[in-house]
């Protein structure tokens, strides 16, 4: 069965403008969550998504946003981008909301320049 | 308020070695608790989970022990190979919020 995928998995963009990553889960897991991991800040939850339903959102501004598509596919949205949002973005799927195992992907590395 | 206080934040261990990482936590109420194994260049991989009601659990050479009264928990690697080499997160979540708290990650080196 194939992994999670995220696409695309490098990005460069410059202050203000913004981006969107796009987020495959595996095969009948209908549960997605985004982490944002920065060296600082390390591993960080974003939001989880089931349903095309936002069920939890973790502690970032507006500028972040996602959502969630009926076949359980996800993006993320960064608006008005700084420098500080360089990270590496991963995105995890589960079967469920109630399941604890999440699989994460390989991740998008977003340098804003 | 870092909710998962995770230690070392480097370990280098001998081939063959017993490697050691150790969290702790603030909430009881948190109820899993899952080690994250991660690559340079890739994404976290899920090592092994416990949850309170055991206060161990063994999967091959990864054992976690889980001390509820403490409120810590430990990755321990038997055995540590060159192989092993890698970023160890451990990670913590309660009830029905799924959302993974993690620790701040322990580098590991094995030695050949």
């Amino acid at each position: 069965k194939a992994g999670v995928t995220q696409t695309p998995r490098y990005l460069i963009k410059t202050r203000g403008q913004q981006v969107t990553l796009s987020c495959s889960p595996i095969s009948g897991h209908r549960s997605v969550s985004w982490y944002q991991q920065t060296p600082g800040q390390g591993l960080q939850f974003l939001f989880e998504y089931f349903s095309e339903t936002q069920r939890n959102k973790g502690n970032f501004p507006g500028r972040f946003s996602g959502r969630q598509f009926s076949n359980s596919r996800s993006e993320m949205n960064v608006s008005t981008l700084e420098l500080g949002d360089s990270a590496l973005y991963l995105c995890a799927s589960s079967l469920g909301p109630d399941t604890d195992t999440q699989y994460f992907g390989p991740g998008t590395r977003l340098t804003v320049l | 308020q870092q909710q998962v206080k995770q230690s070392p934040q480097s370990l280098i261990v001998q081939k063959g070695g017993i490697s050691i990482i150790n969290c702790a936590y603030e909430n009881t109420a948190f109820d899993y608790f899952p080690w994250y194994q991660q690559f340079p260049g890739k994404g976290p991989a899920l090592l092994i989970a416990i949850r309170p009601d055991v206060s161990e659990k063994k999967e091959g050479r990864f054992t976690i022990s889980f001390n509820k009264s403490a409120k810590q928990f430990s990755l321990h690697i038997m055995d540590s190979q060159p192989g092993d080499s890698a970023t160890y997160f451990c990670a913590v979540t309660r009830g029905s919020a799924r959302q993974l708290t993690f620790g701040s990650g322990t580098q590991l080196t094995v030695l050949p």
